[in-house]
């Protein structure tokens, strides 16, 4: 079965950088886009970004372009999610997921979350 | 960009109750249109995809509905494991999604 397990919570001053890490196991990991969705405290859903690890391709949400890199390693399934220029308004959970992308599209599994707290 | 509007932004019902939630796009989304099911301290968990097309495993008595701009998800008898938040998400044009519906009791 499909597993995404994201490493574990985070703390940094403003102005620093943070890197995320989604392992994913059951499924070919090549085949399916990951997507980054945030969530800032008592706050809803924002989606960040998407990666194809097939072929690096990249889109991001234009409310972080610039200061996000999403990457992959397909010699460990793992999934990346650097974010730079932190400040108090990056605090949140941050979720990794797979995108289901044959002809709809949609997050079908997800991992548990990360906690960045960005603080002085 | 597609903006996604929820109402209501909370709601208060009995287990039993028929429960709808309503989801309007800023533009037609063509039915690309999902909706999520969040508990405090969890990931999200897709109920329904495609407008109306429900995800492996979840209950039937989820359901959804909708075209063009504007889309429901009903829950036909409220249950106690199903007070969460709820999200619909447009994936038509990038991924956008709504504010999010708190159902409680």
């Amino acid at each position: 079965q499909v597993h995404m397990v994201q490493s574990g919570a985070e703390v940094r001053r403003p102005g620093a950088s943070v890197k995320v890490s989604c392992q994913t196991s059951g499924y070919d990991f090549n085949t399916y886009s990951l997507a980054w969705v945030r969530q800032a405290p008592g706050q809803g859903l924002e989606w960040m970004g998407w990666i194809s690890p097939y072929n690096g391709n990249t889109k991001y949400a234009e409310a972080v372009q610039g200061r996000v890199t999403l990457t992959t390693d397909t010699s460990t399934n793992t999934a990346y999610m650097e974010l730079r220029s932190l400040t108090s308004d990056d605090t949140a959970v941050y979720y990794c997921a797979r995108e289901y992308n044959r002809g709809w599209y949609y997050f079908d599994f997800w991992g548990q979350g990360t906690l960045v707290s960005v603080s002085s | 960009d597609i903006q996604m509007t929820q109402s209501p932004s909370s709601l208060s019902a009995s287990v039993g109750d028929r429960v709808t939630v309503t989801c309007r796009a800023s533009q037609d989304v063509n039915k690309y249109l999902n909706w999520y099911q969040q508990k405090p301290g969890k990931a999200p968990k897709l109920l329904i995809y495609a407008a109306s097309s429900l995800q492996s495993g979840v209950p039937s008595r989820f359901s959804g509905s909708g075209s063009g701009t504007d889309y429901t998800l009903t829950i036909s008898s409220l249950q106690p494991e199903d007070f969460a938040t709820y999200y619909c998400q447009q994936s038509y044009t990038s991924f956008t999604f709504g504010g999010g519906t708190k159902v409680e009791i």
